[in-house]
């Protein structure tokens, strides 16, 4: 089944310990999101990728950078974590074309101790 | 800005009972509507969706949602709540760039 895969599920890093999350999708489509969800809230975008080319939103931290190599995958690198970043990282990808709808990975839990 | 907004942020229902959960929008253009449900400790899910057409739509579980475009509204409603359904809700809107704005989430909590 054509999907949107999030690895790994779980994270545990140390405060300022550099971190990668990784997100692949087999949907080939074109654009792809990495939101931040915090306990109880709703998911905050961080910046998507249209095709190649980089959106970040406005007040997503400089600590937060992403990389996307070929279609297919997008990864999160998180420079210097605080413990305010723990929280649920989602990726998430669109067709452009056709509807609006985003398909959602499982998520990875960061946990920064 | 375009925003969502979701009335009631903390439910309890008994099982059994209807459920109704508000969602306003504030965005003139064509939008599509989704409602996402998150179950504990797990990601988000898609309930159902608006794109076009039936202004009722149906989703999974039971639930449905109705898009009212004069009152910019699209609540989900569900006649009989059960103890699984236990979750938060997120209502979100798309406009013409893609980008999904999602409401602040319903907690709805079913007590057995």
């Amino acid at each position: 089944d054509a999907m949107v895969i999030q690895n790994p599920r779980y994270q545990v890093t140390q405060f300022g310990k550099p971190v990668t999350l990784s997100c692949s999708q087999t949907l080939n489509h074109n654009v792809m999101y990495w939101y931040q969800q915090k306990s109880s809230q709703a998911p905050k975008l961080l910046f998507h990728y249209y095709d190649k080319d980089f959106n970040n939103e406005a007040d997503t931290p400089d600590n937060f950078q992403s990389r996307r190599p070929n279609t297919s995958f997008c990864f999160l690198d998180i420079r210097s974590p605080g413990l305010g970043d723990a929280a649920m990282y989602l990726c998430a990808t669109r067709k452009t074309g056709g509807t609006n709808e985003q398909f959602f990975g499982p998520g990875t839990r960061l946990t920064v101790l | 800005a375009q925003s969502v907004s979701q009335h009631n942020h903390h439910v309890i229902l008994s099982e059994a009972a209807s459920l109704e959960l508000g969602c306003n929008y504030s965005y003139g253009g064509t939008v599509n509507l989704f409602w996402y449900v998150q179950y504990p400790g797990q990601h988000l899910q898609l309930l159902l969706k608006y794109f076009s057409g039936d202004p009722l739509v149906k989703g999974i579980k039971g639930f449905e949602a109705e898009f009212i475009k004069s009152k910019f509204s699209f609540n989900l409603r569900k006649p009989s709540v059960q103890w699984s359904d236990t979750a938060e809700y997120f209502c979100a809107v798309a406009h013409n760039t893609g980008k999904l704005i999602f409401g602040q989430g319903t907690t709805l909590q079913v007590k057995p």
